[in-house]
């Protein structure tokens, strides 16, 4: 089945403690990128990438590093995560400009 | 920088009643504009995507139009069932990059 997998689904951590959220697609496809969502604020981007090794800053990177060394990976790390990146993080990916996204069910991370 | 607006931010409506919701973009240099549905605390789940050159598209009772000189966008769902009760998303997509709306919130009374 054609998806975009997200691990893990919800994550509890402390502030501070280093973290990363997998993100994975069997499609193929070019385009990854990594939106968090907050009530009132909507969906906004994070980082993207448009192939291996290209990686360019969305709207809020701060806090945020991704890396992109194989087609179907894209992980977000959190290096030292603080209470305001309590949020719900979707990745997702496309085949390129003139295509869809698909997006994964989503990580509710919450940072105490 | 493109701006999404999506208005009315809440619909409700009866079961059986025809609705349009409605989406607006500022900068018609885009090359799609997607719909979504959001379930509360759930993935996005893609409606409908159209091209820049397209002007319409449509799957089963949904119908999402483009008009991109005007940076307009409608979705049109028919004979509304209170299954359909989500949030609908609307994104343009501009390179690498999606703008999404708020989102209209749709709850559809039995």
């Amino acid at each position: 089945e054609a998806q975009v997998t997200q691990n893990p689904r919800y994550l509890i951590t402390v502030t501070g403690k280093k973290l990363t959220v997998t993100c994975s697609q069997n499609m193929n496809h070019e385009y990854m990128s990594w939106y968090r969502q907050d009530p009132g604020l909507g969906l906004r981007q994070i980082y993207y990438s448009m192939n291996v090794e290209v990686t360019d800053k969305g709207d809020v990177p701060e806090g945020y590093k991704v890396s992109r060394k194989e087609k179907r990976n894209f992980p977000l790390i959190l290096e030292s995560p603080s209470p305001n990146q309590t949020s719900l993080y979707f990745c997702a990916s496309s085949f390129g400009d003139r295509e869809g996204y698909t997006f994964g069910s989503g990580t509710r991370l919450t940072v105490v | 920088k493109q701006e999404v607006t999506q208005i009315p931010a809440a619909l409700s409506v009866p079961e059986g009643e025809n609705l349009v919701l409605n989406c607006s973009f500022t900068d018609s240099a885009i090359y799609n504009l997607q719909w979504f549905r959001q379930d509360p605390g759930k993935g996005l789940t893609s409606l409908l995507l159209i091209q820049s050159s397209q002007r319409e598209q449509t799957s089963g009772r949904l119908n999402a139009s483009l008009d991109k000189s005007s940076g307009r966008s409608t979705l049109y769902i028919a004979a509304s069932q209170p299954g359909d009760s989500a949030t609908y998303l609307c994104a343009v997509g501009i390179g690498g990059d999606m703008r999404f709306g708020a989102g209209t919130r749709l709850t559809v009374k039995p």
